[in-house]
């Protein structure tokens, strides 16, 4: 089975901090993606990787970057974390099945509050 | 443009009962994928069932099923004899064209009664 490790299920910090969630995926997936889920927003993301040391921003990139020095590992870091970005963090993988058979496997979610 | 849609923000289902959750799709990509993902309250997003465009027969998986109508370009989740466990959120996506990245519809938010 495809396990894909968040690092944290629930993280406190505080305004101004700087933050790092990590994504650790164990099927030498290709694809890395960061998503954020607020309510009534969906499902939103920042950012994915293709490769190692490859990014492209999502659709909401800003106060966000991102890591990928190796194929397992992905980090999402929030420069100067702000209140505004409490919200629910995901990570995902997925390997090149073709663009139609793309599945993406999810981790279990870190639930971040900034205070 | 392409877009996923899902019209039941909510629905309740009796323990033991069918219950069909809603998604219809726009693409203008002869070849495609849809998936749906249960995220129960614990907030881990998992994959149930996928269905290629290509695909002659509607796709199963134990108890989903996923009743596609290409035509009408909809891929209706149906999860038969529902049980507790089954409650939580269903989202539909699929791939935007030409990339690895998902668009997902805004969920359908399922309670099983006892």
């Amino acid at each position: 089975d495809v396990k894909v490790t968040q690092s944290s299920r629930y993280l406190v910090k505080r305004t101004g901090e700087k933050v790092f969630l990590e994504c650790v995926q164990d099927m030498d997936h290709e694809n890395m993606f960061w998503y954020r889920q607020d309510p009534g927003l969906g499902l939103r993301l920042i950012y994915f990787s293709y490769d190692v040391k490859m990014k492209e921003k999502g659709d909401i990139p800003e106060g966000y970057s991102v890591s990928r020095e190796k194929k397992e590992r992905f980090s999402l870091i929030l420069e100067s974390a702000s209140t505004n970005q409490t919200s629910m963090y995901l990570c995902a993988s997925s390997t090149w099945a073709g663009l139609a058979k793309n599945i993406q496997y999810f981790g279990a979610g870190t639930r971040l509050s900034v205070l | 443009a392409q877009k996923i849609t899902q019209t039941q923000p909510g629905m309740f289902v009796q323990e033991k009962e069918a219950v069909t959750l809603d998604c219809t799709y726009d693409t203008s990509d002869p070849s495609y994928g849809l998936f749906w993902y249960k995220q129960p309250s614990s907030g881990e997003m998992i994959f149930l069932i996928y269905q290629g465009s290509y695909d002659q027969q509607n796709a199963t998986e134990g108890r989903y099923s996923l009743n596609f109508q290409k035509a009408r370009k909809s891929a209706n989740l149906v999860i038969s004899a529902s049980q507790l466990g089954d409650s939580a959120m269903y989202f539909c996506a699929m791939p935007l064209s030409g990339t690895y990245k998902y668009i997902f519809g805004t969920g359908t938010r399922l309670k099983v009664l006892a």
